[in-house]
């Protein structure tokens, strides 16, 4: 196992597009979380999942956002009608239920520029 | 509601210097804490995890210590190197399964 996978690394799309991530998580894991990072900021949570289910999103995640885990393997963050402010670096993590021992482990990132 | 604070927020050093990154946290009911180094435009690199019941965790030439009670953990880093040029960032596990972040320190080692 690699570690944490996200793709794509770079995303340029244009104000008003939709545009979808991926995660894959260490295959261990049955948790998986979404945060997002601004310029000179650190990361802010968005969602997580255990197994398939989403169990908490942040008030961060408007409408527009919508995340996945279909069968708890790897996870998926669309935004729809992209906006300039969601332009971030879009970090996914994994751990396992216990995190306890091992905390999180963080992914490359997707950093989203729209324009 | 837990917050993090960094400081430094920034720091600059030259090469062999010994160095101490601070965070401090308001609520001192944690369940762990980690730090991680993340490179310019790059995701984050975990470098050491202090559990609750800890008092230090040590890897190499980095040394993280937490005193919950005053809400502080510090990361020292010995004989820093020009590769240890990176933000570093301080995370909070307050049980809720998120975690809260710092908003780094930017660290520059000069050859």
């Amino acid at each position: 196992d690699t570690g944490v996978s996200q793709d794509p690394r770079h995303k340029i799309t244009k104000r008003g597009q939709n545009v979808t991530f991926r995660c894959d998580p260490i295959s261990e894991h049955n948790r998986l979380y979404w945060y997002r990072q601004t310029l000179g900021q650190g990361p802010e949570f968005l969602t997580y999942f255990q197994n398939e289910a989403q169990l908490e999103k942040s008030r961060l995640l408007s409408d527009r956002f919508s995340a996945e885990r279909p069968k708890g393997s790897f996870s998926t963050l669309e935004i729809q009608r992209t906006e300039q402010g969601d332009s971030a670096m879009y970090l996914c993590a994994s751990s396992f239920q216990d995190r306890y021992v091992h905390g999180y482990t963080f992914g490359s990132g997707t950093r989203l520029t729209v324009v | 509601k837990q917050e993090v604070t960094q400081i430094p927020a920034a720091l600059s050093v030259p090469e062999g210097e010994n160095l101490v990154l601070n965070c401090s946290f308001t609520d001192s009911a944690i369940y762990n804490l980690q730090w991680f180094r993340q490179d310019p435009g790059k995701g984050l690199t975990s470098l050491l995890l202090i559990q609750s019941s800890q008092r230090e965790q040590t890897s190499g030439r980095l040394n993280a210590s937490l005193d919950k009670s005053s809400g502080r953990s510090t990361l020292y880093i010995a004989a820093s190197q020009p590769g240890d040029s990176a933000t570093y960032l301080c995370a909070v596990d307050s049980g809720t399964y998120k975690y809260i972040f710092g908003t780094g320190t930017r660290l520059k080692v000069l050859a």
